[in-house]
């Protein structure tokens, strides 16, 4: 049984350019979170997706930053116009329900901005 | 939201003891507990929900306490591999998301 897998695990990407971040939950599960994590920081929440729907985007900055979990196919987090601020580890992590169940970590993707 | 653990580093000697303390504000549904070495992802290591049990498997093990909305993670008799940053997330009762504390630093030294 296959874990969370996310691609790339590490993207570069110029000032301006997009960044597609890729996740694919473990199998059978519907619900799945995103979380950027600075060097030597905590996991600071993103968003919170279920099977086409939008949970809960409150940790998702206003601008540039978007996240979908369509029917078929992984979830994306998509970066547009990528600053230098935006360079940090990018987890996302699954689970087959809402509160109270186990969720498990994808190893990330490192996203450098130059 | 976000929980507060406490301390934010611990230094060991192998063999010794450490209790990490996760606190919150607000009204919990469950209490998860991680440990993440550097450069690598998050692992589970146990859920607790409200009802204030206890889990625990080896020498790791946690409690809640529903009524003061805290949780802490017992280690004993610490191992090398033991070493790495342990996160504490957080469910929130009426929210659906899952909040992490910002990590306390566990050193063990042979």
């Amino acid at each position: 049984n296959a874990g969370v897998m996310q691609n790339p695990r590490h993207l570069v990407r110029r000032r301006g350019q997009e960044a597609r971040l890729r996740c694919s939950p473990m199998k059978g599960h519907s619900h799945v979170y995103w979380y950027r994590q600075l060097p030597e920081e905590g996991l600071k929440f993103m968003v919170y997706l279920q099977k086409e729907n939008i949970i809960d985007e409150s940790g998702m900055p206003k601008e540039r930053f978007s996240a979908e979990f369509p029917k078929e196919g992984p979830s994306i987090l998509r970066i547009q116009q990528v600053v230098r601020g935006d360079s940090a580890a990018y987890f996302c992590a699954s689970s087959d329900t809402f509160l109270g169940a186990e969720a498990f970590f994808g190893q990330g993707t490192r996203l450098t901005v130059v | 939201q976000q929980p507060v653990q406490s301390p934010q580093a611990v230094i060991l000697r192998e063999g010794e003891d450490a209790v990490i303390n996760c606190s919150s504000s607000k009204a919990l549904y469950s209490v998860h507990w991680y440990r993440q070495k550097h450069g690598e992802a998050p692992v589970f290591l146990m859920i607790l929900l409200k009802g204030g049990e206890q889990k625990g498997h080896e020498k790791i093990s946690a409690s809640f306490n529903e009524k003061k909305q805290q949780s802490s993670l017992y280690l004993t008799a610490s191992q090398l591999s033991y070493s790495g940053t342990y996160f504490c997330g957080t469910e929130i009762q009426g929210a659906q998301k899952l909040v992490f504390g910002q990590g306390t630093r566990l050193t063990i030294n042979p």
